[in-house]
């Protein structure tokens, strides 16, 4: 199948400095990608959707400042959380789907877990 | 999309079927039942998609009621690598490829 893969895997930040995680399509095109958090024992939410060549759509409550995401081409889309604080100490994932399929499903990258200190 | 409702967890034993239901009483005649697992601090994985038919793939089998308010996926025979958390979703074919995940169903396969 299609693979989604994710830099770093883990990173551990000092409160108040950014951090950027990059979200790669290896074997396909993805002019949309979708970015993910997750905090411990609790399912993934929808932080935003990443738009090759546009803006990012963020959904609600989710600071657009504070979470920058680029998507600079087919195949990759970089999250920077910037200033962080321990509160952003999650696991972020990102996902896409292969336009070139004919199945729907998304791919999801392995994660990248923040911990913020 | 409609709300889907699953036990928060389950107990299989290793070398069984493992049958995961989800209840969907309010979808819409053009959302999909899509299943997705989520492995210890991995990225979630599809299994499988269905409208209204009964579907089977090499990972599992769906089962669709005739109504299509409620879904069973079953694992035909659970290994411990089947331990995961497993997202019912259901969700209109073009409602933009995003998923809307819920509480889903932690199932332990135990030896």
């Amino acid at each position: 199948g299609a693979v989604v893969s994710q830099h770093p895997s883990r990173v551990i930040c000092k409160s108040g400095t950014s951090v950027k995680i990059e979200c790669r399509s290896l074997d396909f095109q993805a002019t949309t990608m979708f970015w993910y958090r997750q905090f411990p024992k609790q399912s993934l939410m929808l932080m935003a959707t990443s738009n090759e060549g546009s803006k990012a759509t963020y959904e609600q409550g989710v600071e657009k400042d504070k979470f920058l995401i680029n998507h600079a081409s087919l195949t990759l889309s970089t999250l920077t959380v910037t200033s962080a604080h321990p509160e952003d100490s999650s696991f972020y994932i990102c996902s896409a789907r292969d336009p070139g399929r004919a199945k729907p499903e998304q791919y999801f990258g392995p994660g990248t877990r923040l911990t913020v200190t | 999309d409609a709300k889907t409702t699953q036990p928060p967890s389950m107990d299989c034993a290793e070398g069984r079927a493992a049958n995961l239901p989800c209840n969907h009483s309010t979808i819409s005649g053009n959302e999909y039942v899509y299943w997705y697992r989520q492995i210890h601090s991995q990225g979630p994985q599809y299994i499988i998609h269905g409208l209204k038919n009964n579907e089977t793939n090499e990972m599992a089998s769906l089962i669709i009621t005739e109504d299509r308010k409620s879904s069973t996926l079953i694992l035909p025979h659970a290994t411990l690598r089947d331990t995961a958390v497993y997202y019912c979703i259901v969700r209109a074919d073009n409602a933009g490829n995003m998923l809307t995940f819920g509480g889903g169903t932690r199932l332990m396969v135990k030896p």
